[in-house]
């Protein structure tokens, strides 16, 4: 079993849906990330959570501590957010986990 | 913002030789870098963490000898892929984290990636 755990692997939507990726993570953690990576490979960092709720655009992540899980949603999905996303667990000062990430395609 | 630079973004070579890969932070000084591989539809694994003026520290299962690493400068480390071969074949990306903004959960900056292909 993985120590991060991201569902669903992939998910397609119509332009305008609301989108949830999930992760959960069965280790002690300092912080959570969620990261974008492009089809060209690029990876952008979205959120560092490690409580509660952040937003940006239209954008939302939350994370529940006591449940070892976290959730990114999309509002208002358009075809440019068709990318792969990644959940990372902050496990000490420095190590990171991957998650092997949600490919979303948002089709308009 | 803070840019992380990764040069080259795709390289072609041979079996037998050797390839430098550059990880760059643009307008922060960094004295941690982080270098990740990526083979096809999997996640990120670490392969190793470089400190500036000391050496690397590298995961369980990666070669030291084989992939070299040098963090001369609060910019710039460097990974080069010893004696490559097809199995090196991989996506390489590095990561800094800016510490202008405060501790270890200060936000990560990631290069764009080099895509290896060893023939």
């Amino acid at each position: 079993k993985n120590e991060v755990e991201q569902s669903p692997q992939n998910l397609t939507a119509q332009e305008g849906e609301f989108i949830t990726i999930n992760c959960s993570y069965s280790v002690g953690i300092s912080a959570l990330h969620w990261l974008q990576q492009h089809p060209g490979g690029g990876i952008v960092s979205l959120f560092m959570l490690s409580s509660g709720k952040k937003k940006h655009g239209r954008l939302i992540a939350t994370i529940n501590i006591q449940e070892k899980h976290s959730s990114l949603h999309i509002t208002a999905s358009h075809p440019r957010d068709s990318a792969v996303y990644i959940c990372a667990a902050h496990v000490n000062t420095d190590k990171l986990i991957f998650g092997t990430g949600t490919r979303l395609q948002v089709f308009p | 913002g803070a840019v992380v630079s990764q040069h080259p973004s795709w390289v072609i070579c041979k079996s037998g030789t050797s390839v430098k890969i550059e990880c760059r932070s643009l307008d922060f000084q960094a004295t941690t870098m982080f270098w990740y591989r990526q083979f096809p539809k999997q996640s990120l694994m670490l392969m190793a963490t470089s400190n500036e003026g000391s050496k690397a520290t590298y995961e369980q299962g990666v070669e030291k000898d084989k992939f070299l690493i040098n963090h001369a400068s609060l910019t710039l480390s460097t990974l080069t892929v010893t004696s490559a071969h097809p199995e090196d074949s991989s996506f390489y990306i590095c990561s800094a984290r800016d510490l202008r903004v405060g501790s270890y959960n200060s936000p990560l900056h990631f290069g764009n990636g080099t895509r290896l292909t060893v023939t």
